[in-house]
């Protein structure tokens, strides 16, 4: 059970734009920031998005985050084939005191 | 460039320890925060550990805690996680990343290693 809640998967068509939800709680995303993760088969995560909405360089602005409350949302537009991955959220935790990622969302373009 | 190397992994017996290091390059060691991030076979991202720049704190998940340590050696500019009584619920892959020094937070990578995999197993 992951402290932060994604949906395990979501699809759209080449093109499309697709949201991907991430819920937490106060003491995660309600009080720190942000960050998402793409997870391509076989690789490493990759830093999408941290502090809520910035881009790390060589992100294309496909890319897009927004957060509000205790939750927090990745939006990819233009969708492409190469764009099938897994995609994480995740946040710093300050009663746990500790860093806490969502379950993950599986990413399929149709 | 930015490099993080990890080593260290293997198959295991139950009970065992194992150390992981994450050998860095390309930058300034001792400037930046790293953590281990690992993930179960066919599983989700699970955060394990974060060492503060200059090693004086360090956090961990609870899942770990009394069991793995983390560390550094500035000399060697590496990072270290040393598992005890391993379970089998340990076995993954276990990534390094580094802060991100651009960031506001003080949980956020920039760089991430390709990871060692630890096999837990009798």
């Amino acid at each position: 059970q992951s402290v932060l809640t994604q949906p395990p998967s979501v699809s759209a068509a080449p093109g499309q734009k697709v949201t991907i939800s991430c819920s937490g709680s106060m003491s995660n995303i309600g009080k720190n920031y942000v960050s998402w993760f793409q997870q391509l088969p076989g690789t490493a995560p990759k830093v999408l998005i941290y502090d809520n909405t910035r881009r790390p360089s060589g992100i294309p602005d496909r890319f897009s985050a927004s957060k509000s409350g205790t939750s927090a949302t990745l939006d990819i537009t233009g969708l492409q084939t190469g764009d099938e991955a897994d995609y994480y959220c995740g946040s710093w935790d300050s009663s746990l005191t500790a860093g806490v990622f969502g379950g993950g969302t599986k990413l399929t373009v149709l | 460039q930015v490099q993080l190397v990890e080593s260290g992994g293997g198959v295991v017996q139950p009970g065992r320890s194992l150390r992981l290091s994450c050998a860095t390059s390309g930058f300034i060691f001792s400037s930046f925060a790293m953590n281990w991030v690992r993930q179960a076979p066919g599983k989700g991202l699970e955060w394990v550990a974060l060492i503060s720049y200059d090693g004086s704190y360090n956090y961990y998940a609870d899942s770990v805690k009394g069991r793995f340590t983390i560390s550094r050696d500035k000399s060697k500019n590496t990072v270290y996680l040393q598992i005890n009584s391993l379970r089998t619920e340990d076995t993954a892959l276990y990534y390094c990343a580094r802060d991100n020094p651009s960031s506001g937070s003080i949980w956020s990578f920039d760089h991430w290693g390709q990871g060692t995999v630890v096999t837990v197993s009798s």
